[in-house]
């Protein structure tokens, strides 16, 4: 079945600094990914997502993830974080049965220290 | 585009009440529309998934009914928890897909449940 995995449960940058968030999936085919931020109290909201084409993605809010599959990975970039990035991260795929549901991974909770 | 409303934002009852949470999507059609739930510090679970005009399919463990979902039309989808115990506070928020793209779900903002 598919899945992902988000190693890093918390992550603190400082402000300005460069983020690298990861996601490793786990599925034969090219499968569809996404990620998606969540503040607190808040609902998710889509970063960005790959279905095919080009491994790099741009996402809103200056984000950007790429694929790939050598490596079984989908990481979220930023090269500049802003104090407004601290939030809920979570990447997630797509079960291929007939609802199409999400699996998420478990989320990665980004602290943006001054 | 792709707004998804929900209403109430947060809710206090009465242990033994039924709370009604609505979800809409307000800009496009939603085919599909999936309740999560979500425990402190911790991911989404699904609850059910429903199609307009159908039976919500349930996800193992999740009571039927206890969590009533109706997806009346292709804007509005709701979730009724009956008598509701303390337990059954948590986030609630709902996502919904629509016809043009299939494989994104669009989520509201979520609603706070609290039991007493």
């Amino acid at each position: 079945a598919q899945s992902v995995t988000q190693p890093d449960i918390h992550i603190t940058v400082s402000e300005g600094a460069s983020l690298e968030l990861r996601c490793n999936y786990s599925y034969g085919a090219t499968p569809y990914l996404f990620w998606y931020v969540q503040s607190p109290g808040q609902g998710l909201q889509l970063l960005l997502k790959y279905f095919s084409g080009d491994t790099l993605v741009q996402g809103i809010k200056g984000f950007e993830a790429e694929f790939k599959r050598s490596q079984s990975s989908f990481n979220l970039r930023k090269p500049s974080v802003h104090w407004s990035d601290a939030a809920e991260y979570f990447c997630a795929t797509v079960d291929g049965g007939a609802t199409n549901k999400l699996i998420f991974g478990t989320g990665t909770l980004l602290a943006v220290q001054p | 585009g792709a707004v998804v409303s929900q209403h109430p934002s947060w809710v206090i009852c009465k242990s033994g009440t039924s709370v009604k949470i609505e979800c809409r999507s307000l800009d496009f059609q939603a085919t599909t529309m999936f309740w999560y739930r979500q425990f402190p510090k911790q991911s989404l679970m699904l609850m059910a998934t429903s199609n307009e005009g159908s039976k919500a399919t349930y996800e193992q463990g999740v009571e039927k009914d206890k969590f009533l979902i109706n997806h009346a039309s292709l804007t509005l989808s709701t979730l009724t928890v009956t008598s509701a115990h303390p337990e059954d506070s948590s986030f609630y928020i709902c996502s919904a897909r629509g016809l043009e793209s299939t494989d994104t779900q669009y989520f509201g903002p979520g609603t706070r449940l609290t039991v007493l």
